[in-house]
């Protein structure tokens, strides 16, 4: 089985800038959901997918936006790039079922913006 | 709105002592409950999880109980290894517009030899 994996592992940008970044969904999962983590702090929630669409959003801009795929994979875009963009960006994969889903983490992308 | 209050860090034990790490959280229903691992440089690991009041989530040596009176899932480990150094996060789930997860900030145990 394999687990969530994120791309790229690393990335740097300058103000202004847009990024992408992607994530693969573990296998037999069809909802992705997107966090935000600025250092030393809890991962906070940008957006969920389920059935290519949006499925909730937490408390971040329109410049946050995203895609989900008929094979359940994703991307994330954040447009106009700020400073305090820089952070780790958690992708975590589920299946939408009856109860409670458990999310599972991919390693995440660390953007540094300049 | 939902929210998780975890004990600040860091905290620093020296190895096979007790470990307590306090979680409570504000929910507007009935949530789900968990804690997470992340280790230096990497993403979020499930540690445990509990679905309703009362049942004891548990792993490698780990257990939390949710406590439904008192709001609490509280982290246990009964003697801890320099393995475990690591950042702690409760979290909690609940079912609605989208279903996302809502994390304390963090707590930092060091376990030193």
């Amino acid at each position: 089985e394999t687990g969530v994996t994120q791309s790229p592992t690393h990335l740097i940008k300058t103000r202004g800038q847009q990024v992408t970044l992607r994530c693969s969904s573990q296998s037999g999962h069809n909802t992705v959901s997107w966090y935000q983590q600025a250092l030393g702090q809890g991962p906070q929630f940008i957006f969920q997918y389920y059935r290519e669409e949006e499925n909730g959003r937490g408390n971040f801009p329109p410049r946050f936006s995203g895609l989900q795929f008929p094979n359940y994979s994703s991307e994330l875009n954040v447009n106009a790039l700020e400073l305090d963009d820089s952070a780790l960006y958690l992708c975590a994969s589920s299946f939408s079922g009856a109860n409670q889903e458990t999310q599972y983490f991919g390693p995440g992308t660390r953007l540094l913006v300049l | 709105g939902n929210s998780v209050t975890q004990m600040e860090g860091p905290v620093t034990l020296s190895e096979e002592a007790f470990l307590t790490i306090n979680c409570t959280y504000t929910a507007t229903g009935y949530p789900s409950l968990f804690w997470y691992v992340q280790y230096p440089g990497e993403g979020l690991q499930l540690l445990l999880k509990a679905t309703k009041a009362d049942d004891k989530g548990s792993n490698k040596g780990f257990e939390a109980t949710y406590r439904k009176e008192t709001t609490s899932f509280h982290l246990e480990k009964g003697s801890v290894q320099v393995s475990d150094s690591a950042v702690y996060f409760c979290a909690l789930s609940e079912r609605n517009y989208g279903q996302n997860f809502v994390f304390g900030p963090g707590t930092r145990l060091s376990v030193l030899p």
